[in-house]
């Protein structure tokens, strides 16, 4: 059974730096693209970018471009999310998603990491 | 530019049919999409992949009640013998090289 498991709920400070995490078992973590998708409160899904943990290419949404990195650890695997000086405006639930095939489609989801950025 | 686009809101009666619309932009009429289901309080959930030419891939689980069907740039989702736990948020997808877009949902009430 393919499975995403995110890591916990998170409250930060802004300007705070902050790492999320996403573990797949099931399947071949290595073969499939990865990514990540944010909602904030009451919109819609927005995407973020997407990381092939078999050599780490990694792509970027250009609206999250330099706002965030996406990184992978294969010998773990688990995706991550990170951010080096958060925003309050960073405040949402962050998804990670399975890419099928070539990466077209997200197939899999993970339940959400809720981030609160609140001083 | 890849968009797509979708209503904000349907409603149908327990048991009805509800059929939900998700339109690709101009030029873009020939790509797939993907629908996704996401309940109050959930993360989303896979429901199928949906070609030009109508053929359909679900999920792994997902019942035979949920249908996909396409007509030129339109790609439908339709939801049969309306429950309950139906009432949700639907979101489309496509993709493009080194793209991927989402629709920003239709909420659908079971009334």
């Amino acid at each position: 059974e393919v499975q995403l498991v995110q890591s916990g709920a998170e409250v930060k400070k802004p300007e705070k730096s902050l790492k999320i995490s996403c573990k797949g078992s099931g399947y071949s973590f290595t073969t499939y693209w990865i990514g990540w998708v944010r909602q904030m409160p009451g919109k819609g899904l927005e995407w973020m970018g997407i990381i092939y943990p078999g050599d780490s290419d990694t792509r970027y949404s250009p609206s999250f471009q330099g706002q965030v990195t996406i990184s992978a650890d294969k010998s773990v695997s688990t995706a991550y999310l990170q951010w080096s000086s958060l925003k309050a405006s960073d405040t949402a639930m962050y998804y990670c998603a399975r890419c099928s095939g070539d990466c077209q489609h997200f197939d899999y989801w993970g339940q959400g990491t809720l981030v609160t950025v609140s001083s | 530019q890849l968009v797509v686009t979708q209503s904000p809101s349907a409603s149908a009666s327990l048991g009805a049919s509800v059929k939900l619309t998700c339109t690709l932009s101009s030029g873009h009429s020939s790509y797939a999409i993907a629908w996704h289901q996401q309940q109050p309080e959930k993360g989303p959930r896979y429901l199928m992949r949906l070609n030009s030419d109508g053929s359909h891939i679900k999920g792994d689980g997902i019942p035979d009640r949920f249908s996909g069907s396409s007509s030129g740039a339109e790609r439908y989702l339709t939801i049969s013998s309306l429950q309950s736990e139906d009432e949700a948020d639907y979101f489309c997808q496509t993709w493009g090289i080194g793209i991927q877009v989402f629709g920003t949902g239709t909420k659908v009430t079971v009334l």
